[in-house]
C-alpha cells in the first residue's frame, strides 16, 4: 500500500538554495496539499489543489510554488530557501475536495535550513 | 473564521489508566467535519475518525471513543486503559465550506509510562 509518498524524508539546505519536495499518490485522488508542521502551531495548509493544472494557495504560501501536472504528482517548490521555512512538510490527498473526505498524509519531510 | 483549541499541551498517566483529550473548535457553518489523527514517535500522520456537524452520536471503536457535543462545541477523544504504543502527539482538526482545507489544533502530547 504505497498511499502518500513523499521524498525526500530529510534535507538540509543553506539559505537561498532551492529544492523540490516530491510527493506522488496511487489512490487516483482529485485533492492535494500540502502543510507544514511547526512547534506549538500544530499543521497549517501551504497549497492545495483539486485536481491536475489547478491549484491554489492556503494559509501560509508565501515562499513556496506549486504545480499539478498529473492526478499523481504533486511537488512542492522552494525557491530561495530560508530559515523560517525549517520545518516538517506533510503532503496530503483525499479522493475529492470536499469537507467530509477523509484527508490521507504522506509520512512527512524534515527540512533543515541553515 | 475557523479554530481549534486543544489546551492540553501534553499529558503523563501511568499504563492502564483512562485519559481524554479535550478538543474545543469554533465555526459559524453548520455542516462541518471533525477529525482526530495520531502522530506517533516516527513522525507520520494517522488518521483516527471522522465525524459530520449532524451526527452527534458517540462513538467507539475498541479502546477509543469520542464525544461529540454540539452544544459545547467539543470533541473529545478518550482512550480507556493506555497503553504505552498510545504514547503520541494527538491532533483535532475542522474542515468546513468547499474544499478539504483543515484547520488543526496545536496538538496533545500523550505520554504513557509503565
Amino acid at each position: 500500500n504505497a498511499g502518500v509518498t513523499q521524498t525526500p524524508k530529510f534535507q538540509v539546505l543553506k539559505t537561498g538554495q532551492s529544492m523540490t519536495l516530491q510527493c506522488a499518490q496511487d489512490m487516483n485522488h482529485e485533492y492535494m496539499s500540502w502543510y507544514r508542521q511547526d512547534p506549538g502551531m500544530g499543521l497549517r495548509l501551504i497549497h492545495y489543489s483539486v485536481g491536475a493544472g489547478i491549484t491554489d494557495q492556503g494559509e501560509v504560501p508565501n515562499g513556496y510554488n506549486v504545480s499539478r501536472s498529473t492526478t499523481e504528482d504533486f511537488p512542492l517548490r522552494l525557491l530561495s530557501a530560508a530559515p523560517s521555512q525549517t520545518s516538517v512538510y506533510f503532503c496530503a490527498s483525499s479522493y475529492s475536495p470536499g469537507p467530509g473526505n477523509t484527508i490521507y498524509f504522506g509520512e512527512g519531510s524534515w527540512l533543515t535550513v541553515v | 473564521a475557523q479554530k481549534v483549541t486543544q489546551a492540553q499541551t501534553e499529558i503523563s498517566v501511568v499504563e492502564k489508566e483512562d485519559v481524554t483529550l479535550d478538543c474545543v473548535y469554533e465555526t459559524r457553518d453548520t455542516t462541518y467535519y471533525l477529525f482526530w489523527y495520531k502522530q506517533p514517535p516516527s513522525g507520520e500522520l494517522v488518521f483516527l475518525i471522522r465525524r459530520n456537524s449532524f451526527d452527534e452520536q458517540n462513538e467507539i471503536s475498541g479502546r477509543y471513543s469520542w464525544n461529540f457535543q454540539k452544544s459545547t462545541s467539543s470533541f473529545n477523544f478518550t482512550i480507556t486503559a493506555s497503553q504505552v504504543v498510545d504514547s503520541a502527539v494527538y491532533f483535532c482538526a475542522l474542515n468546513t465550506g468547499t474544499a478539504s482545507k483543515l484547520t488543526f489544533g496545536t496538538g496533545t502530547r500523550l505520554q504513557v509510562t509503565l
